[in-house]
């Protein structure tokens, strides 16, 4: 079973609006967990990392929580733009440097 | 700095064929990492180097894959031979400390490689 799952697989929302992804993980001994950005066809590119004692951190619109106890983590894009289209992924660090990736969630911001 | 350089960009080979992928890290950068994305398996970490060591390969998928950092400027990832299932999107990314630590990772631009 996948250590890090991420829900929606997949979300359309109007230019403007708000969202949140999110990334749920069975990780463990936790180290720390980060929110990356793909757009199609290219790498991915960091957006927010947290360690176990960091409940929040922003990058731009984009803001990332973190529940250790609950071993839940989201993303919410505030005001989205259509540059917002993107693949996310979740991926968590344990403590011996091992690295467990989500399958990601597709966002479509649509005009 | 130019970022992490990969090459080729694109590559199309024949079953049976040996692949090399190179990539160059960000200067000062003491970690690189290979990854793989595909559609059905997403994206998985193949190996990690640190100081020029690997640290962990137990992603290479199995002995027709290796990988080799003869300096801190360059690595190198072969597949031998090559098969269709190893079609995929090949990324390096090099960051300055440990994966457990939280330096960003800086990705390229990837290898698209197709066999045939």
């Amino acid at each position: 079973k996948n250590q890090v799952e991420q829900s929606p697989q997949s979300l359309i929302i109007l230019e403007g609006k708000n969202c949140t992804l999110q990334c749920n993980y069975t990780v463990s001994p936790f180290s720390n967990l980060r929110w990356y950005k793909q757009d199609t066809g290219r790498g991915p590119v960091s957006l927010t990392i947290m360690t176990f004692s960091e409940n929040t951190k922003s990058n731009g619109r984009y803001t990332a929580t973190l529940d250790a106890d609950t071993k839940q983590s989201s993303l919410h894009i505030t005001a989205s733009q259509l540059s917002d289209s993107a693949s996310y992924i979740c991926v968590v660090t344990d403590s011996w440097g091992k690295l467990q990736f989500g399958a990601g969630t597709q966002v479509v911001v649509t005009p | 700095d130019a970022g992490v350089i990969q090459s080729p960009r694109h590559e199309v080979t024949e079953m049976g064929q040996e692949v090399t992928l190179r990539c160059k890290p960000i200067s000062g950068h003491n970690s690189l990492f290979w990854y793989r994305q595909t559609m059905m398996r997403g994206l998985e970490l193949l190996i990690y180097f640190n100081n020029n060591v690997p640290i962990d390969d137990s992603g290479m998928p199995e002995d027709r894959f290796s990988a080799k950092m003869p300096n801190a400027s360059f690595s190198t990832l072969k597949i031998q031979p090559s098969e269709p299932r190893d079609s995929a999107v090949y990324f390096c990314a090099s960051t300055f400390g440990l994966a457990e630590h939280t330096d960003t990772q800086y990705f390229g631009p990837g290898t698209r490689l197709t066999v045939l």
